[in-house]
């Protein structure tokens, strides 16, 4: 297994742009976890998923974040438009039951 | 906002000497977690202790949990220079599959 797969890597974008980071969770996996990283804040949930049914979303800073899971192989987290304090590593996770399996990470820039 | 509070937040040892991280949080578990967090890589799972246990091991960690404290120690014994690392401590609470993460402990082993 390839594990969870995150792409792209790294994102640098000018302020006002649309991004979109996507993940592939690992298979069989039913629930699906998005993360974002800083060094101010910490590791903080957004939004997750399970059965590709979004289940809490109150993580979600503004109404400039969006997620969607259209089936259970891939899921997006979108942000329009994107500003310079939503630079953070955004990761992705999946789970069957407990222990999480997490994606390397997507790095995002914005200036 | 984070539930883990962890301690201390950076710590320094030589190799073979053992490690002790804690992590405090706030409400009723279901579950603590622990992971490890290479830089600039994703978090990987090392152990999961139920809020019904009260010590686990698993090669060279060791967990422990005091529910009536709302605390848990992760010890790692005979350290390795690779054991280098964030760690970081989650919960999961009674009635939901999110986990909140702790701030982290950075610890750095010296060959």
């Amino acid at each position: 297994d390839a594990g969870v797969i995150q792409s792209p890597r790294h994102e640098v974008t000018e302020m006002g742009q649309e991004v979109t980071l996507r993940c592939k969770p690992i298979s069989g996996h039913n629930s699906l976890f998005w993360y974002r990283q800083t060094m101010m804040r910490g590791l903080e949930l957004l939004i997750y998923f399970n059965n590709n049914v979004p289940i809490d979303d109150s993580g979600m800073p503004e109404d400039r974040f969006s997620a969607k899971m259209p089936n259970a192989s891939f899921s997006t987290l979108k942000i329009q438009p994107s500003e310079p304090r939503d630079s953070a590593v955004y990761f992705c996770a999946s789970s069957v039951g407990e222990g999480y399996t997490f994606g390397s990470g997507t790095r995002l820039t914005v200036v | 906002s984070q539930q883990g509070e962890e301690d201390p937040q950076a710590l320094s040892i030589q190799e073979g000497e053992n490690a002790t991280m804690n992590c405090s949080y706030k409400t009723s578990i279901n579950n603590l977690q622990w992971y490890r967090q290479n830089s600039g890589r994703g978090l990987v799972h090392l152990i999961l202790i139920r809020s019904n246990e009260r010590e686990k091991h698993s090669g060279r960690l060791r967990v422990t949990l005091d529910t009536s404290k709302k605390s848990s120690s992760l010890l790692i014994t005979a350290s390795r220079a690779a054991d280098t690392a964030s760690y970081f401590c989650a919960t999961s609470g009674v009635s939901t599959d999110k986990l909140i993460f702790g701030t982290g402990t950075r610890l750095q082993v010296f060959p």
